[in-house]
């Protein structure tokens, strides 16, 4: 039984350039969320999708986006990057639009030089 | 606005030591409570959560928590440890608009055998 997946694992980026992140969820889960960790904080959250609609945001600039697909995987998309949007970003899925059963990924470990 | 305050940054313990890692949150109305595992290279697991009833709440490998209201605290307990729970530990809330977890910032367990 699959988890959930995220691609890439590991990327660099330049200063200025856009990323895209991509995430799986669970089969059956509609619901996908996407956190930023900086080395040595906690997850801080960026969107939540359920049902393909956004559903929350948190602190984060325009420069971020994301979007959910019809098959329920969705993207995160940051616009030009700064030094400090490296961090690992993870994806979370569950089935409804709480945690009471949310699923992590791996992450994607971005580095931005 | 919802945070969470986790007391300690590193705790290094000797094997078969007991373990308490605290938590306190601030929220004012219904708060979801939860504590995620990170072991090292591997994606964030879900220990234990509590919802509703009973405060004392069990988890997987032998660890449980404590929900004090009064004292919005929810403390991470483990009689003993083993060397295989060094990892990082997290404590987290989700409130009424139930889209986003709010993280500590996370306390480092080192075991040593």
């Amino acid at each position: 039984d699959a988890g959930v997946t995220q691609s890439p694992t590991h990327l660099i980026k330049t200063r200025g350039q856009q990323v895209t992140l991509r995430c799986s969820p669970i089969s059956g889960h509609k619901s996908v969320s996407w956190y930023q960790q900086v080395l040595g904080q906690g997850p801080q959250f960026i969107f939540q999708y359920y049902e393909k609609e956004e559903r929350g945001r948190g602190n984060f600039p325009d420069r971020f986006s994301a979007r959910q697909f019809p098959n329920y995987s969705s993207e995160l998309n940051v616009n030009a990057l700064l030094l400090g949007d490296s961090a690992l970003y993870l994806c979370a899925s569950s089935f409804s639009q709480g945690y009471a059963e949310a699923f992590f990924g791996q992450g994607t470990r971005l580095t931005v030089v | 606005a919802q945070s969470v305050s986790q007391h300690n940054h590193h705790v290094i313990l000797s094997e078969a030591a007991s373990l308490e890692l605290g938590c306190n949150y601030s929220y004012g109305g219904t708060v979801n409570l939860f504590w995620y595992v990170q072991y090292p290279g591997q994606h964030l697991q879900l220990l234990l959560k509590y919802f509703s009833g009973d405060p004392l709440v069990k988890g997987i490998k032998g660890f449980e928590a404590e929900f004090i209201k009064s004292k919005f605290s929810f403390n991470l307990r483990k009689p003993s440890v083993q060397w295989s729970d060094t990892a990082e530990y997290f404590c987290a809330v989700s409130g009424g608009s139930n889209y986003k977890l709010t993280f500590g910032k996370g306390t480092l367990l080192t075991v040593n055998p």
